[in-house]
C-alpha cells in the first residue's frame, strides 16, 4: 500500500558533523520529494525538494539525493549547527499528486 | 503578507460537542489539506481539496468532515468529537496539488475530554 518510511527516528550528532536522514516510498509514480523542518512549537516549513528528473539538489549546507530505481531519497546536512536541531519530515505525493503521505519524522539533536 | 491562518489556535472541548476549525489562505491556492500530528506518527492527511467543491479523503478521514465553498477557506468539522481526536491539527495549501510546496498554518491544538 501507500507508504513512506523514514529512518532514523532520532539522530544525535556533534556540532560540525554531518547528518543523513533516509526515506523510502512505495509508489513508483511519485515525482516530487520534499523535506520539511519543524522547530519546536512551530509549523513545518519546506527546506528543500527534488523532482524525479534529477538525482541531486543542493542548497548551501543541505542536499537531497534521489534514487528512483530503489525508491528512496535522503536529506544530507553538512557542518551541522545547534539551530539545525528540529524534527525533519520527508513526504511523497500519491494518487496523481493530490494525496500526500509524510514520513514519521526524525528528531535531530545537534550538540554544541 | 502571504499566509495560511487557522482558528482557534487552542481548544478544549468535551466529547460529542460539535466544533469547527477554520482555515483560510490568501495566496489564491487551489489545493488545501488538513493534517493531524501525533507523537511518533508524523503528519497524517485527513482530507484534501483540489479546488472549490472538490474534496477527497486522506489516510485518516473517520470522524471528520470538510467543505470547500470558497477558494480561500477550508474548514474542518468534527461533528461528534471523541478523545482519540485529541491532536495537533495543521491546515496547508499549495498552488495546485500535493506535488508542490505546501504552506502550513500555525496549527490548532485540540483536547477532547
Amino acid at each position: 500500500g501507500e507508504n513512506v518510511e523514514q529512518h532514523p527516528s532520532t539522530l544525535s550528532v556533534q556540532e560540525g558533523d554531518s547528518a543523513v536522514i533516509k526515506c523510502t516510498y512505495s509508489d513508483s509514480a511519485s515525482n516530487y520529494f520534499p523535506w520539511y523542518k519543524q522547530e519546536l512549537g512551530k509549523r513545518p516549513q519546506l527546506i528543500i525538494d527534488i523532482r524525479s528528473n534529477v538525482g541531486e539538489k543542493k542548497d548551501q549546507r543541505i542536499a537531497v539525493t534521489l534514487n528512483k530505481t530503489a525508491k528512496h531519497f535522503s536529506l544530507h546536512i553538512t557542518e551541522t549547527q545547534p539551530e539545525d536541531s528540529a524534527v525533519y519530515f520527508c513526504a511523497a505525493p500519491y494518487t496523481g499528486g493530490f494525496k500526500t503521505i509524510f514520513g514519521a519524522g526524525t528528531r535531530l539533536f545537534v550538540k554544541a | 503578507e502571504a499566509q495560511v491562518t487557522q482558528n482557534p489556535r487552542y481548544l478544549i472541548t468535551v466529547t460529542g460537542k460539535k466544533l469547527t476549525v477554520t482555515c483560510s489562505q490568501n495566496m489564491n491556492h487551489e489545493y488545501m489539506s488538513w493534517y493531524r500530528q501525533d507523537p511518533g506518527l508524523g503528519l497524517r492527511q485527513i482530507y484534501y481539496s483540489m479546488n472549490v467543491e472538490v474534496t477527497d479523503k486522506g489516510d485518516v478521514p473517520e470522524g471528520y468532515k470538510v467543505s470547500r465553498k470558497e477558494k480561500r477557506n477550508f474548514p474542518l468539522i468534527l461533528e461528534s468529537p471523541s478523545p482519540n481526536q485529541t491532536s495537533l491539527y495543521f491546515c496547508a495549501s499549495s498552488p495546485r496539488s500535493g506535488a508542490e510546496t505546501q504552506y502550513f498554518g500555525p496549527g490548532t491544538r485540540l483536547l477532547v475530554l
